[in-house]
Formats: C-alpha cells, structure tokens, sequence
C-alpha cells in the first residue's frame, strides 16, 4: 500500500518550452501533497505543498508563477514549469500523506533536463 | 522552525562493520524524526519513524536509530553492513502541527567497501 507514481520518470525538453509533471496517490486519498526539487549531490528542497482543492502554498524563493501546482482530486497532482530554462534541470519529486497521517510517501521523481 | 544537521557528507565501512551516521535535530515542538534512504535516481524510501512511541526505532533492512532528547539526536546505526547499503540516506524532523512539512539534512552517502 501507499504507493506514488510519478509521471514521466525523465523529461528533456527545449528553452522556452512548458513541462507538466504528474503526482498520482495510486492506493489512498492525498489529502496533501508536496513537491521538492533535488540538485546533483544535494538534499531535497521543498518547493510547495498543496491540499485539494485549495491553492498551493509556497516556500520562500520559489516563483509560484514558474511552477503551477494544481491539485484538483485526491490522487491528482500537477507540477508545471512554465518558460523553462536550463537552470531549472533538476530531479523532482513528489510525495502525499492522508489527513492525520505523518508520513509521506515519495514518488520515483521526475528527472528534466532542459536544453 | 525545524532544523537537522547530518555529521559527515560522506561515511565509508567495510562490509560486515557496524554503520553510524549521525542526525541532530532542532525543533521548538516535540519532533517527528524520519530516516529515509534514496539510491542513484530513485525517489526516496522510509528506513524508519519515531513519532513519540518507544525511543528505539527499528526499522527495514536491519536498521535502528534511538531518539535522545536530551542530546537532540536521532542516529541511524546498523550492526553489520552490507553491500546493498550503499546509497544516500537522509535524515528528517517534522512536527505534528500544521501541514507536517519535512525538513530535511543535507544527506550522507554511505559507501560499503568489499
């Protein structure tokens, strides 16, 4: 039980160009889901969290207008880089607990690469 | 505000040797302490919790970590390694307030030699 999916598990895509990634809760309700971004050889830094249903919350320094959240059911959701460029290459990775629950569960990431 | 520090960005042991990798917490609120571990472009997997039951946590694959509040620790030991341990592992606090965020150390690669 309490599996994460991510998809796609790896993106490349072109200056400029939109990049929607996908959180799904695969055998529970996400009341609340977070996503992180990971640098090569870094620790995991948590960009936003968002409840169903309600607009996501976003740690300091993160352009909330860059990277859209959306999450709109409760296995459901979406991470958008908007205009992305070459800086914004990372590992990200999702993870969603149940209401009352204290532990997330971690999808398998998404690796972007942009050129 | 919650804080972890990991002691040593890289641990090295011999196969069969007893693993340490050392996690100190800072937390104004009794904590939630995770320990997960993460191989090479993998998301990360649970080790183990300690969420203010027994101070002595055991977890998956052998390993253990003790909640030391008066030493605001929360290490990851293993007696014996093996060579599947090699990865990255990472320590966590979290609290039972609000949307339970994570924060997470910096991280320790644990290498396992033959």
């Amino acid at each position: 039980g309490a599996v994460v999916s991510q998809h796609p598990s790896w993106v490349i895509c072109k200056s400029g160009t939109s990049v929607k990634i996908e959180c799904r809760s695969l055998d529970f309700q996400a009341t609340t889901m977070f996503w992180y971004r990971q640098f090569p050889k870094q620790s995991l830094m948590l960009m936003a969290t968002s409840n169903e249903g309600s607009k996501a919350t976003y740690e300091q320094g993160v352009e909330k207008d860059k990277f859209l959240i959306n999450h709109a059911s409760l296995t459901l959701s979406t991470l958008t880089v908007t205009s992305a460029h070459p800086e914004d290459s990372s590992f990200y990775i999702c993870s969603a607990k149940t209401s009352g629950g204290n532990e997330q569960f971690f999808g398998p990431g998404t690796r972007l690469t942009v050129l | 505000a919650q804080s972890v520090t990991q002691l040593g960005s890289h641990v090295s042991v011999s196969e069969g040797a007893l693993v340490l990798l050392r996690c100190n917490y800072s937390s104004s609120v009794p904590p939630y302490l995770f320990w997960y571990v993460q191989y090479p472009n993998q998301g990360l997997q649970l080790l183990l919790k300690y969420t203010s039951a027994a101070t002595l946590v055991k977890g998956i694959n052998g390993f253990e970590a003790e909640f030391k509040k008066s030493e605001t620790s929360f290490h990851l030991t293993k007696p014996s390694a093996h060579m599947s341990d090699a990865a990255e592992y990472f320590c966590a606090v979290s609290t039972n307030q609000g949307a339970q965020k994570l924060v997470f150390g910096q991280g320790t690669r644990l290498t396992i030699n033959p």
